[in-house]
């Protein structure tokens, strides 16, 4: 199986200041179809999961554009570029190329 | 608007079984693969099971083949879980998510208990 590592798996962070949350793949996510499915999650407290950005960096409706998604082969990363508020929660990158899916284990950010 | 509502879980002996159901609604059901995802209590998020559209292609977790049975039915709109041998370590909160590389909505999800 493909092994997702995330880091850092706790990041406090100021409000207003950015954050940056790594993921690497145990294998390359290029799939045969000459996309990388590497997708990032957002679960706030209490809530079910959201998806935030899909196929590296693809942003989705309605999620603010503070956050961006980057990388290639093995290594991505999730960037938000002023931390606010609502921000707070456990974030997961999921690899879609390969059988079975696999998660990272979840950053969580916090506020300092 | 798309909606995914999962039901059928509560509390369970180990080696019991659980059907989970997940209907859907806002879209065309039949046109997408469907995942469980679970998150066992404060731990992360664990995929389960895939099924395509036509039921041509499924796939489950090593932790759950042989145990547990992913279906659909596309005329109810709707998408199930069978669990049988029901372990402590399978007692979690499951998610059914639509779609198959990127899962796009999730449902609330239902909670499964296996305990004595």
């Amino acid at each position: 199986d493909v092994v997702m590592t995330q880091s850092p798996l706790s990041l406090p962070v100021t409000l207003g200041q950015p954050a940056s949350i790594s993921c690497r793949s145990s294998q390359s996510l290029v799939n045969s179809d000459g996309n990388t499915y590497l997708n990032w999650f957002q679960q706030r407290p209490g809530q079910s999961p959201r998806r935030l950005i899909y196929k590296v960096s693809n942003r989705d409706s309605g999620v603010p554009d503070r956050f961006s998604g980057s990388g290639s082969d093995t290594d991505f990363t999730l960037k938000i570029s002023r931390v606010e508020a609502e921000d707070v929660g456990v974030y997961y990158c999921m690899q879609g190329t390969h059988w079975p899916r696999t998660f990272g284990q979840g950053t969580k950010v916090e506020i300092k | 608007e798309v909606q995914l509502v999962e039901s059928g879980g509560g509390l369970e002996q180990p080696g019991g079984s659980l059907r989970l159901s997940c209907a859907a609604a806002g879209f065309t059901f039949s046109n997408y693969g469907m995942i469980w995802v679970r998150q066992a209590p404060g731990k992360g998020l664990e995929w389960v099971s895939y099924i395509s559209r036509s039921t041509d292609a499924i796939y489950y977790a090593d932790s759950v083949k042989g145990r547990f049975t992913i279906s659909r039915d596309n005329a109810k709109n709707s998408l199930y879980l069978q669990m049988n041998s029901l372990r402590a370590e399978d007692t979690a909160v499951y998610y059914c998510t639509r779609g198959s590389a990127s899962p796009d909505y999730w449902g609330q999800g239902t909670l499964v208990t296996v305990s004595s």
